[in-house]
């Protein structure tokens, strides 16, 4: 199986702070690499699909960037509706996996 | 298109957890879609179990060590899970997901599933 790892696995940030989050593969998954936002209660929501693809509807602050093995998420602009835990996710192969999260809360 | 997930909320050990998921708003046999479980127990990360194609392909996680079964019904547009032999390990918010091309764009918005007697 593909390990994903996250980093950090929480983290405090302030509104209108830039929040960086990273996905490492535990080998060469080229793009197939797709984040999403999760908030309590609720199922996650795609936020980017292929590395670095804004899924419809998504603001534009979200980005995405990588390849191969390391992946990296950006929130240009934290607004309070960005605090959530968000994950990443592999679709290179079967079985698919998840890398163990980020939450994100107030600072 | 909208998912949503019906089955018992207990299960006792050693049974079997069947759920259900109803699509509306897309039809599960146009081939362009996998439909797929998902679960996470409580606190903790997501977990993939198994997706099924229209044509009748289907994937597991081998994590499941061969529990877990998904099948599709194209007359009442729903797919379903049965996972046997269940444990403790098992209680979890249960998801089904439409999963397109290479990543899931629509969530049911989960069940929680408790296996206890």
């Amino acid at each position: 199986d593909i390990q994903m790892t996250q980093s950090p696995s929480s983290l405090s940030a302030s509104v209108g702070n830039r929040v960086t989050i990273t996905c490492r593969a535990s080998q060469d998954i080229r793009s197939y690499l797709n984040w999403y936002q999760q908030k309590p209660g609720k199922a996650p929501k795609l936020l980017i699909f292929g590395a670095s693809s804004l899924q419809s509807g998504v603001p534009s602050r979200f980005s995405g960037s990588g390849s191969g093995t390391d992946f990296t998420l950006t929130i240009s602009s934290l607004e309070p509706e960005d605090f959530a835990s968000y994950y990443c996710q592999q679709s290179y192969t079967t079985p698919l996996t998840f890398g163990g999260g980020t939450k994100v809360d107030i600072k | 298109v909208q998912l949503q997930e019906s089955g018992p909320a207990l299960v006792k050990p050693s049974e079997t957890l069947s759920l259900t998921c109803t699509v509306s708003g897309d039809s599960i046999t146009s081939g362009s879609h996998y439909w797929t479980w998902i679960r996470q127990p409580a606190g903790k990360a997501l977990e993939w179990i198994g997706r099924i194609h229209p044509s009748g392909s289907a994937h597991y996680n081998p994590s499941l060590e061969s529990r877990g079964t998904v099948s599709i019904d194209t007359s009442k547009n729903q797919f379903s899970l049965n996972l046997g032999s269940v444990t403790a390990a098992d209680t979890a918010v249960y998801y089904c997901a439409r999963h397109t091309v290479r990543w899931f764009d629509s969530w049911g918005q989960g069940t929680l599933v408790t296996v206890s007697s």
